[in-house]
């Protein structure tokens, strides 16, 4: 069965530096996201990304997020600078796009992304 | 832009019973999605359920069904014949009309109980 992948699982990163989180969508979908989950609370959204460019972005993927598609299979999130705050679980999702049956977020197993 | 409320944090049950999780959403459209998402310990994020809003009838899955009021804006889950597998966390989407943007419930907490 297809599925979301995402590496790595576990990301340790000093304050201030880069970090690139990486997910391989499934291969026939349209519609990719990313959301983080900080433990304990609920899960946010942050980018969505279709036809190459981005569709919609929450308050929170500010100028130190962005995101690309470099090679048509990987879907990346890059966080220029990071802060504390941005150690979270993210998950990289992907659907098919709209209709019945085709609007469904499969989700990948997350990437815990630790800052120290 | 859409909210989804959860309001019970945390929830118990019998094995065996049955047991409803409680979501409701404010949104502007007309028509949207509305899911059901299981957390179990390992993070990872299952689709339990589906509904379209401009379907009258309730989704059913198995032993998950749900039960949509559009007018009331409220999408709640009952969970028949609960298994000791059902114990996660189970967070209620909102899939705006345009499909890029699932916004999420704070999540309830369901523990099924030997």
């Amino acid at each position: 069965e297809p599925e979301v992948t995402q590496t790595p699982s576990h990301q340790v990163t000093q304050m201030g530096q880069e970090v690139i989180l990486r997910c391989v969508p499934i291969s026939n979908h349209l519609y990719f996201y990313w959301y983080r989950q900080i433990l304990g609370q609920k899960v946010e959204f942050l980018v969505s990304f279709y036809n190459n460019e981005i569709s919609e972005k929450s308050e929170i993927f500010d100028d130190q997020f962005s995101v690309e598609r470099p090679d048509g299979s990987n879907f990346t999130l890059k966080i220029r600078s990071t802060k504390l705050e941005d150690s979270a679980m993210y998950f990289c999702a992907s659907s098919r796009g709209q209709g019945l049956g085709s609007t469904e977020a499969f989700f990948g197993q997350g990437t815990r992304l630790t800052v120290v | 832009a859409q909210t989804v409320t959860q309001s019970q944090p945390e929830m118990s049950v019998q094995e065996a019973e049955t047991v409803t999780l409680s979501c409701t959403y404010d949104t502007s459209e007309s028509n949207y999605y509305l899911f059901w998402y299981k957390q179990p310990p390992s993070r990872q994020m299952i689709l339990v359920i589906r509904q379209e809003a401009y379907k009258q009838q309730n989704a059913t899955e198995n032993r998950f069904s749900v039960n949509f009021q559009k007018a009331a804006k409220s999408f709640s889950l009952k969970i028949s014949d609960s298994q000791l597998g059902d114990t996660a966390m189970y967070f209620c989407a909102f899939l705006n009309n345009a499909g890029n943007m699932l916004t999420f419930g704070g999540g309830t907490r369901l523990m099924v109980k030997p």
